[in-house]
């Protein structure tokens, strides 16, 4: 079983949609978690972190489910901007390092 | 800022050569710094952790003595494909960490270089 799991997509959502997306993971030691956005043949930029309270950044929303190792992440309105890929990523303290895993992504596509 | 370089953006080399790739950290200096590869439509995954002044702690599987890496100051990470395959064709991607080496009580963000594409003949 994958470390991360997302859907891989892909999305396709006219402009102005909400949009949603999931991802599991297996490790309860996981610490803490984030969305990436990574656009083709680019390298992945950071979104949000995720907190356990739930946060919000403009249409934004992310939310972290530690019971069930869930992740969440909402976009409201979507614009064709938004068309990327959405990279689920958590990162684990090893004790001697810090290491971040990678979910494969998940593909959003928005059309007028 | 913290902006992150990678040289060179792409490589096209004839299978058996080796090729260097640098990472340099350009406003800040980066105690560590990652290497990881992305294959299409699939994950980054973790090669190695580069620690300045240190030998680099490779991820399982991953072979040091094909994927060298030198991390002599603390704003540069290079790392060398030695006798290059057609399988290391990939999208290799650096990161550096803002922050105190061994710092691992709380995760100080990566910033990512912009990856190196690499074609293996």
């Amino acid at each position: 079983r994958k470390e991360v799991e997302q859907d891989p997509g892909p999305f396709n959502v006219p402009e102005g949609a909400t949009v949603a997306f999931n991802c599991t993971y297996s490790n309860s030691a996981s610490q803490s978690f984030f969305w990436y956005r990574q656009d083709c043949r680019k390298e992945p930029k950071l979104l949000m972190s995720v907190y356990s309270s739930g946060n919000e950044d403009g249409r934004f929303t992310a939310q972290l489910n530690r019971a069930s190792q869930y992740i969440s992440l909402l976009i409201r309105d979507s614009k064709l901007s938004d068309s990327a890929t959405y990279l689920c990523v958590v990162n684990r303290n090893t004790g001697t390092a810090s290491k971040l895993t990678f979910g494969t992504g998940t593909r959003l596509q928005v059309t007028l | 800022g913290a902006v992150v370089s990678q040289h060179p953006s792409w490589v096209i080399c004839k299978s058996g050569t080796s090729v260097k790739i640098e990472c340099r950290s350009l406003d800040f200096q980066a105690t560590t710094m990652f290497w990881y590869r992305q294959f299409p439509k699939q994950s980054l995954m973790l090669m190695a952790t580069s620690n300045e002044g240190s030998k680099a702690t490779y991820e399982q599987g991953v072979e040091k003595d094909k994927f060298l890496i030198n991390h002599a100051s603390l704003t540069l990470s290079t790392l060398t494909v030695t006798s290059a395959h057609p399988e290391d064709s990939s999208f290799y991607i650096c990161s550096a960490k803002k922050g105190l080496a061994g710092s691992v009580m709380f995760y100080n963000e990566q910033f990512f270089g912009p990856g190196t594409r690499l074609t293996v003949l």
